[in-house]
């Protein structure tokens, strides 16, 4: 069963800092990745797709990497901003039940001015 | 803009009603599936369709859920009776999923907020 942890829970930095997101997940046999982004209240907004074969993709002021043999992926936020304050989640697409998405339990940031 | 529209947004009902939960998918896509987001278990897939068929509901209660997609527009969930413990947001998303190519993005509505007390 697919298990997807990320770290760290929480982070909390000030206005500028480049910062860095981190999800492992236990069965390498995926299809593609995810990080979505999540605002109170609110839904999910996909950030960034990584298929199995990308190493990477950039949108923005957001970099997202992918390592699917050692099971780990970041997500690079440069220069952060108060508006990227949310709760950032990344998911992972099985190879035999694509489309089917398994959660890791989410990063909350908070950048302060 | 497409998007994912889910009602209702928010709900408060009793125990032992019965709940029925929305969702217009994104038209074209052709994977709907169902979420429930609670604090303690985090997003938990509850049922998934591809082509209006349903591929897995094991993440769900049988006894007292049940999922349906009608059309091609509409996917339903029921919780009947409703319990205290169902208090979650429940997530419908879509996608255009493929086996090869780009895309497989998946989209989520905004959700609903269901509470029994």
């Amino acid at each position: 069963k697919q298990e997807v942890t990320q770290i760290p829970a929480a982070l909390s930095v000030p206005e500028g800092e480049n910062l860095v997101l981190n999800c492992s997940f236990t069965d390498s046999a995926i299809y593609n990745l995810q990080w979505f982004r999540q605002d109170p209240g609110k839904g999910l907004t996909s950030l960034l797709l990584i298929q199995s074969s990308q190493r990477e993709q950039t949108s923005g002021r957001l970099n997202a990497s992918l390592d699917k043999s050692s099971g780990r992926s970041t997500l690079y936020i440069a220069a952060s901003q108060p508006g990227d304050s949310a709760t950032y989640l990344c998911a992972v697409s099985g190879g035999t039940s694509y489309g089917k998405l398994t959660f890791g339990q989410g990063t909350i940031l908070t950048v302060h001015p | 803009d497409a998007r994912v529209t889910q009602t209702p947004r928010h709900k408060v009902t009793e125990m032992g009603q019965e709940v029925t939960m929305r969702c217009q998918p994104i038209l074209g896509h052709n994977t709907v599936f169902w979420y429930r987001q609670t604090m303690m278990q985090g997003l938990e897939l509850l049922a998934y369709f591809r082509n209006r068929a349903p591929l897995d509901d094991s993440g769900m209660p049988k006894d007292r859920f049940s999922a349906e997609m009608p059309d091609a527009t509409l996917a339903t969930l029921k919780i009947q009776p409703s319990e205290p413990r169902d208090s979650a947001v429940y997530f419908c998303a879509s996608g255009l999923v493929v086996l090869s190519g780009s895309g497989n993005t998946i989209y989520f509505g905004e959700g609903s907020w269901l509470t029994v007390v």
